[in-house]
């Protein structure tokens, strides 16, 4: 079946400095894409999130960014904190399964103060 | 709200037992996840639910696991007979309507030996 997958398993970054997660989508046919935070011991929490028929979204400190010619999606993190630290995964859903959320592998950002 | 409850947070069994893992959803929310998750395959979808009727269950690896939601506040994952390879954390996640947004619980640590 199709998957998500990332570049880079683990990307390591100055307290202060901007991080650029990256993914790669392979379904086409999926339209809302997530990205999820997981610190050690928890469950995924919700970051952000975008539709197909944007191209960038921002919120607190993140920006998404999706470029569907590439299938391709990155998550900006402005001025990452200690407490950013923590695995960050993308995940996909739609093509006529739209409540079903597929994951990537996963990359994960260490924070160096 | 209290959000996506599982429990046990861990449980450690011997193989050959019979193991449940159980869940209780974000009241209000329609649509309820089970997801595995080890370092070898990542985040996996195992089954899910829709007004407590499973919609997709091609996650599930074999007929030694079950899932059930009797009722819109709980659900039970099932593994019998267990095995070592069963070891992993197990998360439930639950979402509403259109939403994709799922909401994750803690994960129950599983340790099968």
């Amino acid at each position: 079946g199709e998957s998500v997958g990332l570049h880079l398993p683990t990307l390591s970054v100055q307290e202060g400095d901007n991080s650029i997660i990256n993914c790669a989508y392979s379904n086409s046919a999926s339209d809302y894409f997530i990205w999820y935070k997981q610190e050690s011991g928890k469950g995924p929490q919700f970051i952000i999130d975008i539709r197909s028929n944007m191209d960038k979204r921002q919120g607190q400190r993140v920006t998404v960014l999706l470029n569907k010619t590439v299938k391709h999606l990155s998550l900006q993190i402005a001025a990452t904190q200690p407490g950013d630290s923590a695995v960050y995964f993308c995940a996909e859903a739609g093509g006529g399964a739209t409540n079903k959320l597929i994951f990537g592998t996963g990359t994960l950002l260490a924070v160096q103060p | 709200d209290a959000g996506v409850i599982q429990s046990p947070r861990h449980e450690v069994t011997e193989m050959g037992q019979e193991v449940t893992l159980r869940c209780k959803p974000i009241s209000g929310h329609d649509y309820l996840f089970w997801y595995r998750q080890t370092m070898m395959r990542g985040l996996e979808l195992l089954i899910y639910f829709n007004n407590n009727v499973p919609i997709d269950d091609s996650g599930m690896p074999e007929d030694r696991f079950s899932a059930k939601m009797p009722n819109a506040s709980f659900s039970t994952l099932k593994i019998q007979p267990s095995e070592p390879r069963d070891s992993a954390v197990y998360f439930c996640a639950s979402s509403w309507g259109q939403g994709v947004t799922a909401f994750f619980g803690q994960g129950t640590r599983l340790t099968v030996v």
